[in-house]
């Protein structure tokens, strides 16, 4: 079954600083695609990001970027210049194959202190 | 575009109850799929359905169940509500899985 963990409960940054969340997963596929939502207190889930497995390339947008660790099965994000707005919930998720569940950890609590 | 629409956005139900809650996917998504969000489980996949069938199913007891009309619109019910049922129950519609979901506002129920 496919599990996804997020070891950092809660994190903290200063703004205009920079910050990684953690998250690690586990399938069996070689093909599988990989995501981070971003929840904020107003509780719409939004995409932040996404990855494909096949793709050496990690996937950046903007001040999001990923590392992206086949062999090690990590899937970290990274978040430049960290600006209030960034506060939320993190949620990093897997997809095994097009007609598959996306399966969700349990999530990051990011503060931006000012 | 209009985004993912949730109907009710609160909803207060006794136990025992049944309950209906409703999502509009973006216009073309044909995939719908629900979520449960409690503070203690996170996020737990309910169903997803695809061109009005039933594509994939989490572990949760058949009193939950759901449906999706031709239009793509989507309803899940619970019957005979617990406390434990509680939670904020997300939608969310894709074009294709593998693009990423676009959510709903969700709708917060309370069974008291």
């Amino acid at each position: 079954a496919q599990t996804v963990t997020q070891s950092q409960p809660e994190m903290s940054v200063q703004e205009a600083e920079t910050v990684t969340l953690s998250c690690t997963y586990d399938t069996s596929e070689s093909d599988y695609y990989l995501f981070w939502y971003k929840q904020p207190p107003s509780r719409q889930m939004i995409l932040v990001i996404r990855q494909e497995a096949y793709k050496q390339q990690n996937a950046t947008e903007n001040r999001f970027s990923v590392n992206f660790q086949k062999a090690a099965k990590s899937f970290s994000l990274k978040i430049s210049d960290s600006q209030l707005g960034d506060a939320a919930m993190y949620f990093c998720a897997s997809l095994k194959t097009s007609y598959d569940k996306v399966i969700f950890g349990p999530g990051t609590s990011l503060s931006v202190i000012p | 575009k209009a985004g993912v629409t949730q109907t009710p956005r609160y909803l207060i139900k006794t136990r025992g109850q049944q309950v209906t809650l409703s999502c509009s996917p973006i216009s073309g998504h044909r995939s719908v799929s629900w979520y449960q969000q409690t503070p203690g489980q996170g996020l737990q996949f309910l169903f997803e359905y695809f061109s009005e069938t039933q594509r994939n199913k989490g572990n949760f007891p058949g009193r939950f169940s759901g449906r999706q009309f031709s239009n793509s619109r989507s309803e899940m019910n619970v019957s005979t509500l617990e406390l434990g049922d509680s939670a904020l129950y997300l939608c969310a519609s894709s074009l294709f899985t593998e693009d990423g979901y676009t959510f709903g506002s969700g709708t917060r129920l309370t069974v008291v």
